[in-house]
């Protein structure tokens, strides 16, 4: 099983709120990614960070920052919210190297309001 | 635009029968990973493929991959309702491989 955490599961919030979504790995992965997906739809790369204070923009550009300052934690904050916003958020990491394997959290349920 | 498109977008099939998902890419990579999704969760890592390898067994997963068409099929065999889920191929764009890139998807449905 990944060790790979996100919280909170779930969260409603009305428009004009910042709010910052979490991501923990304990597996000491290099690599770490930020996905968006509506239900049901693709998912689109967002963020993403291969080592201690480096971060990259994804395919999709969104309004919404991240930071590395530790291996393990991979934060994802939305300064002011918007309903345009409500999506899925996926976290992931995977260790250094060309061929492997990505372990997902179990995701974030936004809903704005 | 994503770096891959999965085909068909949507399948339904009968519990014990066999079910085939194909996957296209668009440039060059090093290597191609399926992923599975159960509703409303995280994915899970199924299967990968290197460039040099044209075939790839797991379980009840069979993969393939043909460089020369960019594409890469994933067979799931004696198909069970629990199998139902979304399937995803990903991959690391050739110049990118701190990115992976997910296509579509395929939605898998098995009845009993």
């Amino acid at each position: 099983e990944a060790d790979i955490y996100q919280t909170p599961r779930y969260l409603v919030i009305g428009t004009g709120k910042k709010i910052t979504l979490e991501c923990s790995q304990t597996m000491g992965h290099d690599k770490m990614y930020w996905y968006q997906q509506d239900p049901g739809m693709e998912l689109h790369l967002i963020h993403y960070s291969y080592g201690v204070n480096s971060t990259e923009k994804g395919d999709l550009s969104s309004e919404s920052t991240v930071s590395r300052i530790r291996t393990e934690h991979f934060p994802l904050t939305l300064e002011s919210a918007r309903p345009s916003h409500t999506s899925q958020y996926l976290c992931a990491s995977s260790p250094q190297g060309r061929s492997r394997e990505a372990f997902f959290g179990q995701g974030t349920r936004l809903t704005v309001v | 635009s994503q770096q891959g498109e999965e085909d068909p977008q949507a399948l339904s099939i009968q519990e014990g029968e066999n079910a085939t998902m194909n996957c296209s890419y668009k440039t060059s990579i090093n290597n191609l990973q399926w992923y599975r999704q159960n509703s409303g969760r995280g994915l899970v890592h199924l299967i990968l493929i290197r460039s040099n390898e044209r075939e790839k067994h797991s379980g009840r997963l069979r993969v393939t991959l043909d460089t020369s068409k960019k594409s890469s099929s994933l067979l799931i065999t004696a198909s069970r309702a629990a199998d139902t889920a979304s399937y995803f191929c990903a991959t690391p764009p050739s110049g990118g491989y701190n990115k992976l890139i997910f296509g579509a998807g395929t939605r898998l449905a098995v009845h009993p």
